[in-house]
C-alpha cells in the first residue's frame, strides 16, 4: 500500500530564516505530486505540482520554490521567510492517471514570528 | 478553471441524512466532480467523484443533475465524525490539478 510522509508537523521560524520542508511517497512510482498552503480560515491554495522529477509547475509567484530531487521526493524551500508565509503546508500525491483522487499527508502548521 | 458555489456552512443533527449543494454552472464535458473533506489540523480526505451518473461508496453517495450544473453529496446518517469542512472541486481535464474553495463547514449537532 501507498503512505506520505510528511514533515515536520510543526515549525516556527523568524522572519527572514530559511524554509525546507520535505515529503516523501512510498509505495508507489513515478506518482504527481503537489504543494498546498492553507491559511488561517481559509481554503486551501495550490503552490506546487510536480509530474515527474525536475519537473516543476509553479502556480502562485511568490518567494517559496519546490524541488524534486528524486522520483519520491518532494521538498518545498525559501530562503528568506515572510510573515505571510504562515500557514498550513500540505503535500499530496496521486497516480499519473486522468482523473485520480488526491492522497493528503498530515501537514506542516508553519508560523513565521 | 470551472469554479464550483457552496454554502460557508450547514448544521445537521446526528443520525440524520446530510445533503450538502454544490453548484458549477460552468462545468465542461470533461469536468469530473470530486467531493473532499477536511477535518480540523489534518490533510483533506478524498470522499467520491463523479462525471454525469450518480455514484455510491461506503461513506457517501453523490447526485448529478442531469444537466450537470449542480450536485449534492449525500451523507445518509451523520455521525460527530463527520463534522468536517467539505469541498466540492472540478478537475479539469488536461490539467494535472485540483483546485480547493473555501467549502463548506458541516456541524454535527448531538
Amino acid at each position: 500500500s501507498q503512505t506520505i510522509h510528511q514533515w515536520p508537523a510543526t515549525l516556527v521560524q523568524p522572519v527572514g530564516s530559511p524554509l525546507s520542508l520535505e515529503c516523501t511517497v512510498e509505495g508507489t512510482s513515478n506518482p504527481n505530486l503537489y504543494w498546498y498552503r492553507q491559511a488561517a480560515g481559509r481554503g486551501l491554495q495550490l503552490l506546487f505540482y510536480s509530474v515527474g522529477i525536475g519537473q516543476i509547475s509553479s502556480e502562485v509567484p511568490q518567494n517559496l520554490s519546490a524541488s524534486r530531487p528524486q522520483d519520491r521526493q518532494f521538498i518545498l524551500s525559501s530562503k528568506k521567510l515572510l510573515l505571510s508565509d504562515s500557514g498550513f503546508y500540505l503535500c499530496a500525491w496521486s497516480f499519473v492517471t486522468f482523473n485520480e483522487k488526491l492522497f493528503f499527508g498530515s501537514g506542516t502548521q508553519l508560523s513565521v514570528l | 478553471d470551472a469554479k464550483t458555489t457552496q454554502p460557508n456552512s450547514m448544521e445537521s443533527n446526528e443520525e440524520e441524512p446530510v445533503h450538502l449543494p454544490c453548484n458549477h454552472s460552468t462545468i465542461s464535458g470533461t469536468d469530473y466532480i470530486h467531493w473532499y473533506r477536511q477535518l480540523p489540523s489534518q490533510g483533506p480526505e478524498y470522499v467520491i467523484h463523479g462525471l454525469t451518473s450518480n455514484v455510491n461508496n461506503r461513506m457517501a453517495s453523490l447526485a448529478i443533475a442531469e444537466d450537470r450544473k449542480s450536485s449534492t453529496l449525500i451523507l445518509h446518517r451523520a455521525t460527530l465524525r463527520d463534522a468536517a469542512v467539505y469541498y466540492c472541486i472540478l478537475y479539469n481535464f488536461g490539467n494535472e490539478k485540483l483546485t480547493f474553495g473555501t467549502g463548506t463547514r458541516l456541524t454535527i449537532i448531538p
